[in-house]
């Protein structure tokens, strides 16, 4: 089966900074990648799909990028509501793994 | 509207069985294949099983292949997950979720989820 790793496994950044999560497949997934965003408490939500595609009504400083095996999340400039952990998903073929999580805090 | 509500969870001891269920609405939903993920405290997101818009197809983690069996009901819109021989490890918060397109893929709707505890 195909693994996901991301790193970092958590970070702490200003509001304003930019910030570059990355996902990586063991084989290549072409760009059958999603990327989610879990709030405190709350349900995971969909950012991106097929790599790059910006889910409706998500914010544009939201960017993803990648194929084949590695893909980054960008949030262009850090606001105090993007607190929350990240998690990429391969959907090419089951199963539907998702990375471990990469934790994004204020600092 | 999309809306997923999931029910049927609660407390369970080890090798007992448990069936989840997750009533849609607000979309076609014999269109759309489902899934379910879980997340035990305090961890990550862990992807359970799938199925297709028809039901043909199921797909499973090896975490809970040959204890777990999801099914649906295209008549009803409801999407369940019986599971079986439960383990302290499947000790989670159990999310119904649909995916974006009639091809499957990422996940664009998800349930409030339900939690499942496995103790003696």
């Amino acid at each position: 089966d195909i693994q996901m790793t991301q790193s970092p496994s958590s970070l702490s950044a200003s509001v304003g900074d930019r910030v570059t999560i990355t996902c990586r497949a063991s084989q290549g997934i072409s760009k059958y990648l999603a990327w989610y965003q879990q709030k405190p408490g709350k349900v995971p939500k969909l950012l991106i799909y097929a790599a790059s595609t910006l889910q409706s009504g998500v914010p544009s400083r939201f960017s993803g990028s990648g194929s084949g095996t590695d893909f980054t999340l960008t949030i262009s400039s850090l606001q105090p509501e993007d607190v929350a952990t990240y998690y990429c998903q391969k959907y090419n073929t089951a199963p539907f793994t998702f990375g471990p999580g990469t934790k994004v805090d204020i600092k | 509207e999309v809306q997923l509500l999931e029910s049927g969870g609660g407390l369970m001891q080890p090798g007992g069985s448990l069936r989840l269920s997750c009533a849609a609405s607000g979309f076609i939903f014999s269109n759309y294949a489902m899934s379910w993920v879980r997340q035990a405290p305090g961890k990550g997101l862990e992807w359970v099983s799938d199925i297709s818009g028809s039901g043909d197809s199921t797909y499973y983690a090896d975490s809970v292949e040959g204890r777990f069996t999801i099914s649906r009901d295209n008549s009803k819109n409801t999407l369940d997950l019986q599971m079986n021989s439960l383990r302290a490890e499947d000790t989670a918060v159990y999310y119904c979720a649909k995916q974006r397109s009639s091809n499957g893929g990422s996940l664009n709707y998800w349930g409030h989820g339900t939690l499942v505890t496995v103790s003696s």
